[in-house]
């Protein structure tokens, strides 16, 4: 099946920093998928960006769907976005199911 | 509106035990997946309807577990003669069913076997 790994596993952010997490996919993807998990436990949709460019406040996501690669640009961290981030990605003809990636563990601090 | 909502949000069953999971997805989503999350990982697909087929099961560990929706809506995760090894959290989420879409989470049922 397709691997998913996002890079770093863990990071920690002073308030007001701003960071990069990434997420390599080995196959070709028709939807990929960000989502934050919160310390709660709930999923949240971030981003659904199979290819291109898109921008959320804060939260900005690239694909690059030709070289297998995602990147998630959070800007003016703030301790509320502290949790696990993961990419999802689902294959053509791989009946809609989502594969994850591994998670990035963020954390931010004052 | 309301999104994905699930039930119960905690459950603590005896090993042999059968348990029942329902989950409730957004109003008018056709598709409906479970997934399930293990302490440290990321969710893993389960099964996912179509309506009230399950269009891919191949998810689901044995034949311990199964799952329905007989309506179209509500969809019952099932899980027979439970095992310390099923205790996970159980993620529900659905989407409008086009072929590419936004899958929608619900807050999960976190079940424990002792």
């Amino acid at each position: 099946g397709i691997q998913v790994e996002q890079s770093p596993p863990d990071l920690i952010l002073q308030e007001g920093a701003n960071s990069t997490l990434r997420c390599n996919f080995s196959d070709s993807v028709n939807n990929l998928q960000w989502f934050h998990q919160n310390p709660w436990g709930q999923l949240i949709n971030l981003f659904y960006i199979p290819s291109g460019t898109k921008q959320n406040g804060r939260l900005s996501a690239t694909t690059v769907a030709t070289e297998r690669y995602s990147l998630l640009y959070i800007s003016s961290s703030q301790t509320t976005d502290s949790g696990v981030y993961f990419c999802a990605v689902e294959r053509p003809g791989g009946g809609n199911k989502l594969t994850f990636g591994t998670g990035t563990q963020l954390k931010v601090e004052l | 509106g309301a999104g994905v909502s699930q039930t119960p949000s905690n459950k603590v069953t005896e090993k042999g035990k059968y348990v029942e999971l329902r989950c409730d997805p957004i109003s008018g989503h056709t598709a409906l997946y479970w997934y399930r999350q293990s302490l440290g990982q990321g969710p893993e697909f389960l099964i996912y309807f179509q309506g009230t087929g399950a269009a891919d099961d191949s998810g689901l560990p044995n034949d311990r577990f199964f799952a329905v929706r007989p309506e179209g809506s509500v969809s019952t995760l099932k899980i027979q003669r439970t095992e310390r090894g099923d205790s996970a959290v159980y993620l529900c989420a659905s989407s409008l069913g086009t072929s590419v879409d936004t899958q929608y989470f619900g807050p999960g049922t976190r079940l424990t076997v002792l």
